[in-house]
């Protein structure tokens, strides 16, 4: 079942601008993960962050987590075309070791 | 370097007859996951093996089966397709067995019902 519920469902941005999107989840987590994928192409993993961490960083992205309001962003800073992807979070339960992924944002960056 | 493969990446069958999907891992990882996807949808898992061991999604369709020969190889069977079917089929393997960890993903393949 899905676990995780992305807002907004898509974002159209300005090359430059950042992009913020969330993800809202429904019970105890051991972590969260935030994919991308292209059009056509397989999701690949961005970042990994645990329910002991509140923020983490790599490179443009920065994603907080809030595990009392079960929520977390994902923030992509200084906008390439080349960013221009669905954004996945997924979440892995406490006690179960399977990944239930969200919906996704689709993102569009104009040149 | 890729490090899982997924073959075809594009499969047109017919309405009813019987569809193989593959996928490898030169990663040698334990668990080897195979999700769908439909469009603008967010993947579904479909089912996955800790090692050997098989774990079905409760409510995957019985048409759906899976075959793991070895560590490296998983196969996905689709005995008769029907037109809902029609999806993204997405490999993906991670290392860690306690909880899960980061996936690697094939790049998925596409299958078209007629």
């Amino acid at each position: 079942s899905q676990q995780g519920e992305e807002d907004p469902q898509a974002l159209s941005i300005q090359e430059g601008e950042n992009a913020t999107m969330n993800c809202s989840y429904k019970t105890s987590i051991n972590n969260l993960q935030w994919y991308r994928q292209n059009s056509g192409r397989g999701l690949v993993h961005l970042i990994l962050i645990r329910s002991n961490e509140r923020e983490k960083h790599s490179g443009r992205l920065r994603v907080t987590l809030d595990t009392s309001k079960k929520s977390s962003s994902l923030l992509i800073t200084a906008s390439r075309a080349a960013d221009t992807a669905s954004y996945f979070c997924a979440t892995d339960l406490i006690n179960d070791y399977k990944l239930s992924f969200g919906a996704g944002t689709t993102v569009t960056v104009r040149a | 370097d890729a490090m899982v493969i997924q073959n075809p990446r594009y499969q047109v069958t017919q309405f009813g007859k019987p569809v193989t999907l593959s996928c490898s891992q030169t990663l040698n990882h334990n668990v080897m996951y195979w999700y769908q996807q439909k469009s603008s949808q967010a993947p579904k898992l479909l089912f996955h093996y800790y090692d050997k061991d098989f774990n079905n999604e409760a409510d995957t369709p019985d048409n759906f089966q899976s075959r793991r020969p070895n560590t490296s190889f998983c196969f996905l069977d689709i005995r008769s397709p029907g037109l809902g079917d029609a999806a993204m089929y997405l490999c993906a393997t991670s290392r860690e067995g306690g909880y899960t960890g980061e996936l690697f993903f094939g790049e998925g393949s596409r299958l078209t019902v007629l």
